[in-house]
């Protein structure tokens, strides 16, 4: 069965600062990797996606993600957070023959001015 | 043009009592998704539409939970004697055509409080 993880509940990070968010996932095929974000009172946004190829892939609002196999992690990083990137985000995986999605229990990211 | 619309927004009802969430997807998206989000967690899916019938119900937790879309469009997740457990955030979400490289579009959500 697959299943994600998300080791990090809570993250406060200067405003300026860099910001990595972890993901593990477990599936027992090729895995297609998302990251959402979501803010009070909004839907889940998708930041990015992966299915093959490059394994460094880049989003919108400035993230990017990085696809590591041999480590089953799918990390996603922010050079320069701003205020406006205080929000939770929620790793999530399926795959070629799998049209839902399984999330982490989502990360909640503070950013402090 | 506009998204995903779930009414209504928030709905508390008492333990017993019976409850519909109703989605509103986008226009022209044949795919639809049901999750449900509980505090603390990520959502957690329930059940998928192709059109008008549900392929993969497998994640509806036992048979007090029903969906339908009955013309492929709009959906309503229908909850019947409601339990304090069911409290959640119900997220509808909806894709083009339902391929596994589509981009899940979500709603706002509809937040169930049973008391």
């Amino acid at each position: 069965a697959q299943s994600v993880t998300q080791p990090d509940i809570h993250i406060t990070v200067s405003e300026g600062a860099s910001l990595e968010l972890r993901c593990n996932y477990s599936y027992g095929a090729t895995p297609y990797l998302f990251w959402y974000v979501q803010s009070p009172g909004q839907g889940l946004q998708l930041l990015l996606k992966y299915f093959s190829g490059d394994t460094l892939v880049q989003g919108i609002k400035g993230f990017e993600a990085e696809f590591k196999r041999s480590q089953s992690s799918f990390n996603l990083r922010k050079p320069s957070v701003h205020w406006s990137d205080a929000a939770e985000y929620f790793c999530a995986v399926g795959g070629s023959n799998d049209y839902k999605l399984s999330f982490g229990a989502g990360t909640t990211v503070t950013v402090r001015a | 043009g506009a998204g995903v619309s779930q009414t209504p927004s928030n709905k508390v009802t008492e333990k017993g009592k019976y409850v519909e969430l109703r989605c509103d997807p986008i226009s022209g998206h044949t795919a639809l998704y049901w999750y449900r989000q509980s505090l603390g967690q990520g959502p957690e899916f329930l059940i998928y539409f192709q059109g008008t019938g549900a392929a993969d119900d497998s994640g509806l937790p036992n048979d007090r939970f029903f969906a339908v879309r009955p013309e492929g469009s709009v959906s309503t997740l229908k909850i019947q004697r409601t339990e304090r457990g069911d409290s959640a955030v119900y997220l509808c979400a909806s894709t083009t055509l339902g391929g596994p490289k589509e981009t899940q579009y979500f709603g706002p959500g509809t937040r169930l409080l049973v008391l």
